[in-house]
């Protein structure tokens, strides 16, 4: 079956401590994507990647890094420099071009930072 | 900057019709999605709009008017199930993101 994985759903850290959300997936998709969504809220973009070893900052990048080492795999890690890292995070991927290039959403990390 | 608005929240009933608007002022504009998002779940894919015109998909259709940065959202024969928030979101031109709306919440009554 193809699709998106992220993992764990729900996550709990303590405060000052970096997390890695991971992201993976099979649709041979070129762009991959991070998302915040808080409650209430629209879904922030935090990074994107277009292609492999390319990712650009979206409007809410500051503490938080990602790498894209694989066309498979888009890992997000908060960093302690997050001033509020709680959140609903999700992870998408699409064709990067083309008339379908809808988005395919993972199902989401529920990170708690006590 | 970019601006994406719709309602915060409806209701409706059981079985009637509905229509969630978005208004939207971006730098460019690249498409219209519209996704459907239960609660604490991830989104799905609803439409995708590039054209002026309406777009029908069994009992969900989609309006985009491009001069008026306007779309609507149309969901007929309304089902309990359809309780859910609803996302408006742009593909921007330059950069070529997607920027979403904050959402419609949609409660369905019997």
């Amino acid at each position: 079956d193809g699709g998106i994985t992220q993992s764990p759903k729900y996550l709990f850290r303590k405060e000052g401590q970096n997390v890695t959300l991971s992201c993976e997936q099979n649709l041979n998709h070129d762009a991959m994507y991070w998302y915040r969504q808080d409650p209430g809220q629209g879904l922030r973009l935090i990074y994107y990647s277009q292609i492999v070893n390319d990712f650009q900052k979206g409007d809410i990048a500051e503490g938080y890094s990602v790498s894209r080492e694989k066309k498979e795999s888009f890992p997000l890690t908060v960093t302690s420099a997050q001033k509020n890292p709680t959140a609903f995070y999700l992870c998408a991927s699409s064709f990067e071009r083309g008339e379908d290039n809808e988005q395919f959403f993972g199902p989401g990390t529920r990170l708690t930072v006590l | 900057g970019q601006n994406i608005d719709q309602p915060t929240e409806m209701t409706a009933t059981e079985g009637a019709i509905v229509q969630i608007n978005c208004t939207y002022q971006t730098s460019g504009f690249n498409g219209l999605f519209w996704y459907q998002q239960h609660a604490g779940e991830a989104p799905t894919f609803l439409s995708y709009n590039v054209l002026d015109g309406l777009e029908e998909k069994g009992r969900f259709s989609s309006f985009l008017s491009r001069s008026k940065g306007y779309s609507y959202l149309l969901l007929k024969e309304l089902q309990m199930k359809d309780s859910a928030s609803y996302l408006c979101a742009v593909r921007v031109l330059r950069d070529d993101k997607i920027i979403f709306g904050k959402g419609t919440r949609l409660h369905i009554l019997p």
